[in-house]
């Protein structure tokens, strides 16, 4: 029973089109997140989400954006591709935000995106 | 200076052998530190967490945090085949959370 799911697993598009990735936890956490880990690894926090309610908007094109339509869903859209949002995409989710002591992260299994 | 640095490696050891890996970070608010393992083509997974200088230890695994030094240390002892995988440090504080580069693991047969 997966605890952080995403859909899809795989996603190859052109550059220009619009795509949007799924999240889903059954976990009963009341924050979500969205990653980005680019080619070398580097993970880096994109947005978090605390009971449908935006808390963290890092830096980040406003082509991308993200949706809760739920606590537990929090999915991910993102407008006019480009070759650089190649990436692997992580959703994640926690008991508690960020300011949470002992407060895990949950990680689903990421989304491969490939722009061409 | 970027707020985590993290030695990418990669790194190779026989099996048996002590891993040890280590990120410096330099914001003071970070207070909370987590070390995560990502195996190839799965999503990070917590391993550790600790908030306070010192070491903590989990069975074959060893946090240890110097918050004087901002320097956190995870030590792999008799390592395992299986223990090959990317192994990210991850810190929290103030409301900001920051991830290192991640450091691979090979552990060899």
């Amino acid at each position: 029973d997966t605890a952080v799911s995403q859909t899809p697993k795989y996603l190859v598009t052109q550059m220009g089109n619009d795509k949007s990735i799924k999240c889903e936890q059954n976990l009963g956490h009341d924050t979500m997140y969205w990653y980005k880990q680019d080619s070398k690894k580097f993970l880096k926090i994109m947005f978090s989400y605390n009971n449908k309610e935006l808390i963290i908007n890092e830096t980040v094109p406003n082509r991308f954006s993200p949706k809760s339509p739920d606590k537990a869903h929090l999915n991910l859209h993102i407008n006019s591709l480009e070759l650089g949002d190649s990436a692997v995409y992580f959703c994640a989710s926690s008991q508690a935000g960020l300011a949470g002591v002992g407060n895990e992260q949950f990680f689903g299994p990421g989304t491969r995106l490939t722009v061409l | 200076q970027k707020e985590v640095e993290q030695d990418p490696g990669p790194l190779s050891v026989p099996e048996g052998a002590i891993v040890s890996l280590n990120c410096t970070y330099s914001n003071s608010a970070f207070q909370y530190f987590m070390w995560y393992r990502q195996y190839s083509r799965k999503g990070p997974e917590l391993l550790m967490y600790t908030y306070s200088s010192g070491n903590k230890e989990d069975g074959r695994f060893t946090a240890q945090v110097d918050k004087s030094s901002k320097y956190i240390s995870l030590f792999i002892r008799d390592s395992q085949p299986s223990d090959s995988a990317t192994y990210l440090c991850a810190m929290k504080g103030n409301n900001r959370l920051a991830f290192g580069k991640g450091n691979q693991v090979v552990v060899i047969p």
